[in-house]
């Protein structure tokens, strides 16, 4: 069974700095997608950023980055230049190629922009 | 604007009744989910469906069950509410088409408090 694993439940970054947040992922799949969304405190997830596993490189979106390690089996998310927008609960999530349909999230890390 | 709406944000219900959260999505997507939301825990799947009348069971389908009579449509029934449900609950959508890439599009979310 594939598994998710968010170790940080809460962070901490400074203004307009660079904070990375980690997701480490178990499958025997070869083929996979990962994902990270956000929750912002209204409630709703916001799709940010996908990476296949069999991409090669590093997905970017904006200010969002996928640091993609499949040998070390991470997928951590990258925020540069962070704003006070950013705070919010971060979820890492995967989907197993085999199998299309159902995707398994990780606990969340829960981050704060400190002005 | 795609969207996935549930049929209500709160709901307060008592020990022992049967509750209804309706999920209606308007993007004519194969597969819906229901996902509960508790703070440490991440999202769990309790079920998916990848097709009308059809349903699998998530990571926590006890106590709860699904119905799909139509393709918009995804029902998430709580037989005799407990308090250990009282919970965020997520529907979430996505296309089958879009395989193990496609994102979900989730709900606005439903809080149910058991007394």
């Amino acid at each position: 069974a594939q598994k998710i694993t968010q170790t940080q439940p809460g962070m901490f970054v400074q203004e307009k700095e660079a904070v990375t947040l980690d997701c480490t992922y178990d499958t025997s799949d070869p083929s996979y997608g990962l994902f990270w969304y956000k929750q912002p405190s209204s409630g709703e997830m916001i799709f940010l950023i996908y990476q296949g596993s069999y991409d090669q490189q590093n997905a970017t979106e904006g200010r969002y980055s996928l640091n993609f390690q499949k040998a070390r089996k991470s997928a951590n998310l990258v925020i540069s230049a962070s704003q006070l927008g950013d705070s919010a609960m971060y979820f890492c999530a995967m989907r197993e190629g085999g199998n299309n349909n159902d995707m398994r999230f990780g606990a969340g890390t829960r981050l704060t922009v400190k002005p | 604007d795609v969207k996935v709406t549930q049929s209500s944000r709160y709901l307060v219900k008592r020990t022992g009744e049967k509750v209804f959260l309706e999920c209606v999505q308007d993007m004519d997507h194969e597969n819906m989910f229901w996902y509960r939301q508790d703070p440490g825990l991440g999202l769990r799947l309790i079920y998916f469906s990848y097709d009308v009348k059809m349903k699998e069971k998530g990571d926590i389908p006890e106590g709860y069950s699904v119905s799909r009579e139509k393709k918009e449509r995804f029902s998430l029934i709580l037989e005799s509410a407990s308090t250990n449900q009282t919970s965020m609950y997520l529907c979430a959508s996505s296309s089958r088409l879009a395989g193990a890439t496609g994102e979900l599009f989730f709900g606005e979310g439903s809080r149910l408090t058991v007394l």
